[in-house]
């Protein structure tokens, strides 16, 4: 069954510090979203991405926040100037309809 | 605007006894209702949907989940609990009339322990 696959699973990283998490959507997949989860806490979006531009963002998705698909495949987060706050668990999504969402397994982001 | 209630933070029942996680929720348009598990230090795992057409729809793992219109609740059950259901189960619900803008709107989660 095909996959969403996300690197890295895990990453940390020092407070002020650039990161990029990567993912690979599911080839025949037109809508690509973020959410993360901050430990213990509900899931939230963050950006949904469709026909090359942002579809869609929430508040938490400000200018530190920006995506990519730089390649026709790959779909990336890239989060500037990282705060203690931003640690959390970092899910992609793609989808098509009518078969639903289907999830990366995340990369637990650490912020130091 | 759209929301999703899961009432109960924890569920715990034993094992063989049948089992339900609550979800209600709140759209403008027809809805579109998912099921996710999370295991312990794993991603979203999705477990079943609704769509259109039958109200009762059936998922992975034997569990199945009853769209009720009316009350509009979207409550996931099983017949018969095995410990290894034991996970953190997330209701997510999506507006089918929100165009490209298909972003679910998540449940705060219900924690389910199945205890031997």
């Amino acid at each position: 069954e095909p996959e969403v696959t996300q690197t890295p699973s895990h990453q940390v990283t020092q407070m002020g510090q650039e990161v990029i998490l990567r993912c690979v959507p599911i080839s025949n997949h037109l809508y690509f979203y973020w959410y993360r989860q901050i430990l213990g806490q509900k899931v939230e979006f963050l950006v949904s991405f469709y026909n090359n531009e942002i579809s869609e963002k929430s508040e938490i998705f400000d200018d530190q926040f920006s995506v990519e698909r730089p390649d026709g495949s790959n779909f990336t987060l890239k989060i500037r100037s990282t705060k203690l706050e931003d640690s959390a668990m970092y899910f992609c999504a793609s989808s098509e309809q009518p078969r639903g969402y289907t999830f990366g397994s995340g990369t637990r982001l650490t912020v130091v | 605007a759209q929301s999703v209630a899961q009432p109960e933070d924890q569920v715990n029942v034993a094992e063989g006894n049948p089992l339900t996680v609550k979800c209600t929720y709140s759209v403008s348009g027809n809805p579109y209702l998912f099921w996710y598990v999370q295991y312990p230090n794993r991603g979203l795992q999705f477990l079943l949907k609704y769509i259109t057409g039958d109200n009762l729809v059936k998922g992975s793992y034997g569990f199945e989940a009853e769209f009720n219109k009316s009350q509009t609740s979207f409550h996931l059950k099983k017949p018969s609990a095995l410990v290894s259901d034991s996970a953190l189960y997330f209701c997510a619900v999506r507006d089918f009339n929100a165009g490209n803008n298909r972003k679910l709107i998540w449940g705060l989660g219900t924690s389910l322990g199945v205890n031997p």
